[in-house]
């Protein structure tokens, strides 16, 4: 168990909609990564957060945004969904500005868009 | 920018035999880390292995072990006595001090038993 908890595990909803992911980052973890991963693709980097703020932003859409609160959670927020939003979205936490912090992955959320 | 290269996008080992996955990275760094993580079927993320890229000496866990080549920016991933459990994909990654991470494509590795 990594410590990382996301939420919900599956979702299943339809074309045009909007859904929210949600993430608890390890006891103690200041920052937060979301990746998408597509059918046999790699990590795609979408955003990180470092204590409530953006730190980094990937290939993320506009159709998509984040944030990540005061108790360090954070949410992903994918909006006006298409076919091809349907993936796998993991949340990763670490422990920033700690030497070779690696990244902790939750069990990923599994969006299909049909 | 740093990227992450995995050249083999498949492998394959016989059960109890060794097998090198193969890394590369290019960064203008000097401190950085490096990483393997493995995605077995249930496609959760396993981190396997470490590498602080100060330490000259490579990184080993139980059957897992690194050759870590700086100046060639080499990172590659050796497992020992293939099992049938590490039949998965295995992406390489660089984390900057920034706290950034790079991953690479990934290889899939089959393990025949």
């Amino acid at each position: 168990d990594s410590g990382v908890t996301q939420t919900p595990k599956h979702l299943i909803t339809a074309t045009g909609q909007r859904v929210t992911l949600r993430c608890s980052p390890r006891s103690g973890d200041l920052s937060v990564y979301w990746y998408q991963q597509s059918l046999d693709q790699g990590l795609q980097f979408l955003i990180q957060y470092y204590n409530g703020e953006e730190r980094a932003k990937g290939n993320i859409l506009e159709r998509f945004s984040a944030q990540q609160f005061p108790d360090l959670h954070s949410e992903l927020n994918l909006s006006s969904l298409e076919l091809g939003d349907s993936a796998l979205y993991f949340c990763a936490s670490s422990s920033r500005g700690q030497l070779n912090s690696p990244l902790h992955f939750g069990n990923g959320t599994r969006l299909t868009v049909t | 920018a740093q990227t992450v290269t995995q050249s083999q996008p498949e492998m394959s080992v016989q059960e109890a035999e060794t097998v090198t996955l193969s890394c590369t990275y290019d960064t203008s760094e000097s401190d950085y880390y490096l990483f393997w993580y493995k995605q077995p079927p249930s496609r959760q993320m396993i981190l396997v292995i470490r590498q602080e890229a100060y330490k000259q000496q490579n990184a080993t866990e139980n059957r897992f072990s690194v050759n870590f080549q700086k100046a060639a920016k080499s990172f590659s991933l050796k497992i020992s006595d293939s099992q049938l459990g590490d039949a998965a994909m295995y992406f390489c990654a660089f984390e900057n001090t920034g706290n950034q991470f790079y991953f690479g494509t990934g290889t899939s590795l089959t393990v025949i038993p």
